[in-house]
């Protein structure tokens, strides 16, 4: 049982590339969203879906795009880098209702 | 503005002593997470508190809620050097839609 699976699990950018990072969970979740990681900060929420077709702004979405096609998948596109994205990003996933969020392992992004 | 405000955010304290960590809340939730990350690792979920009032016991770990007050603690007892991580505590003020706001995290050294 996978869980939730990110990839890349590092990647270094230079400002304005352009990359996606990935999101795909195994466990028939409706729920999706994905958060950055930043010392002393703790976690902030960039954006989240309730199910395929369906995404919304979390606290910091700018510079951030997703899409959800599928039940499984949930990429995060940045759409031109810049240094204040460097960052841990973690995708989460969860059944609903009263359950809790289920974490992946993360990915570490520099931006140059 | 929606505030999670852990307290105290770094702890270093010695094998088996006790010790509490705090969570204050400054909105209305019906329902509190505990995390636990260990470094350069994922999210663990360690508790999920769904009343006030509720309590929930792991090994020597023991989380409470008091929805009242806005407050949760998770107590740890005679503590051992496994349990150096970091803490975080998390509410879902939008009851249920997991949008979660996280605190910034707590990081407990266990020192032998």
């Amino acid at each position: 049982n996978a869980g939730v699976t990110q990839t890349p699990k590092f990647q270094v950018l230079k400002t304005g590339q352009s990359m996606t990072l990935q999101c795909a969970q195994d466990m028939n979740h409706e729920y999706m969203s994905w958060y950055r990681q930043d010392p002393g900060m703790g976690l902030r929420l960039i954006h989240y879906s309730v199910g395929a077709g369906i995404t919304d702004q979390g606290e910091v979405p700018n510079g951030y795009n997703v899409s959800r096609s599928t039940t499984e998948d949930f990429p995060l596109r940045l759409l031109s880098a810049a240094p204040s994205q460097t960052s841990v990003y973690f995708c989460a996933s969860s059944p609903g209702g009263l359950g809790e969020l289920f974490f992946g392992e993360g990915s570490r992004l520099t931006v140059l | 503005e929606l505030k999670v405000e852990q307290n105290p955010l770094f702890l270093s304290m010695q094998e088996g002593k006790n010790y509490t960590i705090y969570c204050n809340y400054s909105t209305t939730s019906d329902r509190l997470y505990w995390y636990r990350q260990d470094p350069g690792k994922s999210l663990e979920s360690l508790f999920v508190l769904l009343s006030n009032g509720a309590v929930k016991q792991e090994g020597r770990l023991m989380a409470s809620l008091d929805t009242k007050a806005r407050l949760s603690t998770l107590h740890i007892t005679a503590a051992v050097h496994d349990l150096s991580a970091t803490y975080f505590c998390a509410v879902d003020p939008f009851q249920g839609a997991q949008k979660l706001v996280f605190g910034q995290g707590t990081r407990l050294t266990i020192n032998p």
